[in-house]
């Protein structure tokens, strides 16, 4: 049990389009779902927290409008990157909290933006 | 500030030479201290949730431990299958995690 999947794995766009990355929690309900990026060789950064049914809660510096995250059902998040650059490349990782405390999360979606 | 620190950062170890990680941790409140297990490339997956000091937690080659300060992963005996990047991470009640940078372990055969 505890299955998260990312759609899709990696994905290439050009400069100033929009991207949008799919996070399901497969097994179970997940009320809280989070958004990390990781650099090459860095530990995980905290984007945001999505909550069902209401806004995201954006971490200092991350741009929300930049960033946009829905949080429609108990099972599905999703991060827009809009207006991608390539500042933006990075390896993008969802997860999604069973319970009150436990993280579960997903493959990882690797962005390049040319 | 929650804080969480992980060493070494790199560990080489031969096959069967038993080691540990550490993971040292400052929280307000300590709600659960987690251990991920990341390969190259791929998102971290779950090993273990530790809640009080005392407590551990066992998954074939490895065991995770916890103190009021740290925590330890003892891995036995590794196999070349377990070279990954191991994660540890505190949630300290704001329902965020925290993590450390993470300790690289190579296993060679």
């Amino acid at each position: 049990g505890a299955v998260v999947s990312q759609h899709p794995s990696r994905v290439i766009c050009k400069s100033g389009t929009s991207v949008k990355i799919e996070c399901r929690s497969l097994d179970f309900q997940a009320t809280t779902m989070f958004w990390y990026r990781q650099f090459p060789k860095q530990s995980l950064m905290l984007m945001a927290t999505s909550n069902e049914g209401s806004k995201a809660t954006y971490e200092q510096g991350v741009e929300k409008d930049k960033f946009l995250i829905n949080h429609a059902s108990l099972t599905l998040s999703t991060l827009t990157v809009t207006s991608a650059h390539p500042e933006d490349s990075s390896f993008y990782i969802c997860s999604a909290r069973r319970g009150s405390d436990e993280q579960f999360f997903g493959p990882g979606t690797r962005l390049t933006v040319l | 500030e929650d804080q969480v620190t992980q060493s070494p950062e790199a560990l080489r170890l031969q096959e069967g030479e038993s080691s540990s990680l550490n993971c040292s941790y400052t929280v307000s409140g300590l709600r659960g201290l987690f251990w991920y297990r990341q390969d190259p490339g791929k998102g971290p997956e779950f090993l273990f949730t530790l809640y009080s000091a005392g407590e551990e937690k066992e998954k074939e080659r490895l065991k995770a431990t916890l103190t009021k300060k740290e925590s330890f992963l003892h891995i036995t005996a590794p196999k070349p299958e377990d070279s990954a990047t191991y994660l540890c991470a505190v949630n300290s009640g704001y329902s965020t995690l925290t993590f450390g940078k993470g300790t690289m372990l190579l296993v060679s055969p």
